[in-house]
């Protein structure tokens, strides 16, 4: 069975730092690229970061470029993403999902709030 | 970046009758390879999204053969044939021909 399991989330001042982690299991993780994508409360769905399965290439949001920085640790079937320089509008739900097709399976998700 | 425009934004269905959305993109998701990447997710409420379709018309495993979708180039269509109370939830197109990816803004599925 596949599964996505994200932490990380919390409470963070504006300005502030997180780093979030989703370990993967039930599939062939170095196989796999994969993606954060948030979702802000009552909105819908915004495209994050994107990794390939090597780790060779990163895609970013232009809302996050410079700021967040995705990577991944095959060894350890774990996908991160590092965030720096919080804003309010960052708050979220992050959810990490693997990618071959599309989005083939979904974390639950961990929340991030971004307030002071 | 490549716009996904959602209609309708709600859509209230009778339990057993046919639902049908449609997604359009601004420009043709056509890619080099041939391939047409649009997907649809589903999101349940309190629930993370879940792929139903993927490049255009397949269904993902284990999604129920009542979701359909069909289309090509920009105009593209998720219907599911006789709704069942479990399919509420919101409903996205997402593409992937190019970055960054993009959603559309979702439809919200209710139950007369």
């Amino acid at each position: 069975e596949v599964q996505l399991l994200e932490s990380g989330g919390g409470l963070v001042q504006p300005g502030g730092s997180l780093r979030l982690s989703c370990a993967a299991s039930g599939f062939t993780f170095n196989s796999y690229a994969m993606s954060w994508v948030r979702q802000a409360p009552g909105k819908g769905l915004e495209w994050v970061s994107y990794i390939t399965s090597s780790g060779g290439n990163t895609y970013y949001a232009d809302s996050v470029k410079g700021r967040f920085t995705i990577s991944r640790d095959n060894s350890k079937n774990t996908v991160y993403l590092h965030m720096n320089s919080l804003r309010d509008e960052d708050t979220a739900v992050y959810y990490c999902a693997s990618y071959t097709r599309a989005f083939d399976y979904w974390g639950q998700g961990t929340l991030v709030t971004v307030s002071s | 970046d490549i716009v996904m425009t959602q209609t309708p934004l709600s859509s209230p269905v009778t339990l057993g009758q046919a639902a049908s959305i449609s997604c359009r993109s601004s420009q043709s998701l056509v890619n080099s390879d041939g391939n047409t990447y649009l997907s649809w997710l589903q999101q349940r409420p309190g629930q993370p999204p879940r792929l139903l379709i993927y490049k255009i018309s397949n269904r993902f495993s284990g999604v129920p053969d009542r979701f359909s979708g069909s289309g090509a180039g920009t105009d593209f269509t998720l219907k599911i044939s006789r709704v069942e109370a479990e399919d509420v939830g919101v409903y996205y197109c997402t593409q992937a021909k190019q970055f960054p990816i993009t959603f559309g803004q979702g439809t919200r599925l209710e139950i007369k």
